[in-house]
């Protein structure tokens, strides 16, 4: 069965720090793979997505992620983290029916100053 | 661009009542997924519906039903509710049926059931 982890409960990095945000999948073809970000209080938004490609994905908020098949991973980068980064993030493989998403149980990050 | 739309935002129910959430999805957007987040589950996939029909169905009990109508609009429903039921209620929609387009969520309703 198709699985993801996020081997980080919680991370804290300092504003203006660089960021990874560690996922592994288990699936057996090519995976549709997701990152989120959920704000306290607020659904998820979406960060980017891998389909198939350039395994390097630019996202929005200057996010982007990079697909290694040989490690099945998908970590999510940022080179410069501001405080509104702060919020938990969500690492998605889709099923195999393609009809649900996956989820990991998230990271969250904290931003000191 | 009207975002999706969860009503309400906060429930309080008692243990044994019902409940209907209620979802619009984004202008345009035909299918509708649930999602049940906790703090010990995580998120999980309830449902599924794409024009007005239910596509697929994640593990939970029977009593968590769902529906959607013509103009794309999707309610779920939680009969018996159970102190276990307590959670955000997260609604999705994206244009075409499945999860793989990539999901836009509404802000969900966080139940609470005493």
């Amino acid at each position: 069965a198709q699985s993801v982890t996020q081997p980080d409960i919680h991370i804290t990095v300092s504003e203006g720090a660089s960021l990874e945000l560690r996922c592994n999948y288990s699936y057996g073809a090519t995976p549709y793979l997701f990152w989120y970000v959920q704000s306290p209080g607020q659904g998820l938004q979406l960060l980017l997505k891998y389909f198939s490609g350039d395994t390097l994905v630019q996202g929005i908020k200057g996010f982007e992620a990079e697909f290694k098949r040989s490690q099945s991973s998908f970590n999510l980068r940022k080179p410069s983290v501001h405080w509104s980064d702060a919020a938990e993030y969500f690492c998605a493989v889709g099923d195999q029916a393609g009809t649900a998403l996956i989820f990991g149980k998230g990271t969250t990050l904290s931003v000191s100053s | 661009k009207a975002g999706v739309t969860q009503t309400p935002r906060y429930l309080i129910k008692t243990r044994g009542q019902q409940v209907t959430l209620s979802c619009s999805p984004i202008s345009g957007h035909r299918s509708v997924s649930w999602y049940q987040q906790t703090p010990g589950q995580g998120l999980q996939f309830l449902f599924e519906y794409f024009s007005e029909t239910q596509r697929n169905k994640g593990n939970f009990p029977g009593r968590f039903s769902g529906r959607q109508f013509s103009n794309s609009r999707s309610e779920m429903n939680v009969s018996t509710l159970e102190l276990g039921d307590s959670a955000l209620y997260l609604c999705a929609s994206s244009l075409e049926a499945g999860a793989n387009y990539g999901y836009t969520f509404g802000s969900g309703t966080r139940l609470t059931v005493v």
